[in-house]
């Protein structure tokens, strides 16, 4: 298995807080990505990033922010929390980009949000 | 823009049964395909891939999916079910240009398996 923690793995937070959830990989890959996974939209990407201090936004970034100060952590924060962010949150690495054929994604176990 | 459809969202089948999970693509060209699984509590895992050459492809675990081109369709397939395949099954797309990251999964089929 790639080495990729999340932490934490549960947290419960209330609306207006912030909250930075933690992705840590050992494998030295270079991209490493934020997913969020809710019923019936399946997986979306939040952020990714393409090497240390490089990163982008996906399709449902507003709300988010990330960093990237060193290859093995991607910080991922909301900075005022609301229910609608109450999902499932994904961490995953690539060595080449995640439509690499390959190189796919390896993925961390989740981060199971929610926000009251 | 590419998309994926899985248009089952639930399926149960009895251990020892066989099983097809579909997937439909939408892309100007053959992309590169992908299905994953996640078990549960669990991150995605990659169970197989399709780039070109033979439409029938092997992944891990015993699952195969066949590239049928005309009916943009790359279903997922498994002889005989086991009890520890229940899961929920990913497709995914690519495109074979353009930059690697625009991966697209679509929304998942839960499987469900009946002792």
């Amino acid at each position: 298995d790639a080495g990729i923690t999340q932490s934490p793995r549960h947290k419960v937070t209330e609306t207006g807080t912030p909250v930075t959830l933690r992705c840590h990989q050992t494998e030295n890959h270079r991209y490493m990505y934020w997913y969020r996974q809710d019923p019936g939209h399946g997986l979306r990407l939040i952020h990714y990033s393409y090497g240390v201090k490089d990163t982008d936004k996906g399709e449902v970034s507003d709300g988010y922010s990330v960093s990237r100060s060193k290859t093995e952590d991607f910080l991922l924060t909301l900075e005022s929390a609301t229910s609608s962010q109450t999902s499932v949150y994904f961490c995953a690495i690539s060595e080449e980009g995640m439509s690499s054929y390959n190189s796919p994604l390896h993925f961390g176990n989740g981060t199971r949000l929610t926000v009251t | 823009a590419q998309s994926v459809t899985q248009p089952d969202i639930h399926i149960t089948v009895s251990e020892g049964a066989s099983l097809e999970l579909r997937c439909n693509y939408s892309y100007g060209a053959t992309p590169y395909l992908f299905w994953y699984v996640q078990s549960p509590g669990q991150g995605l895992q990659l169970l197989l891939k399709y780039f070109s050459g033979d439409t029938l492809v092997q992944g891990i675990k015993g699952f195969e999916a066949e590239f049928k081109r005309s009916q943009s369709s790359f279903n997922l397939r498994k002889p005989s079910v086991h009890w520890s395949d229940a899961a929920e099954y990913f497709c995914a797309v690519a495109p074979l240009t353009g930059g690697g990251n625009k991966l697209t999964f679509g929304t998942g089929t839960q499987l469900k398996v009946e002792l």
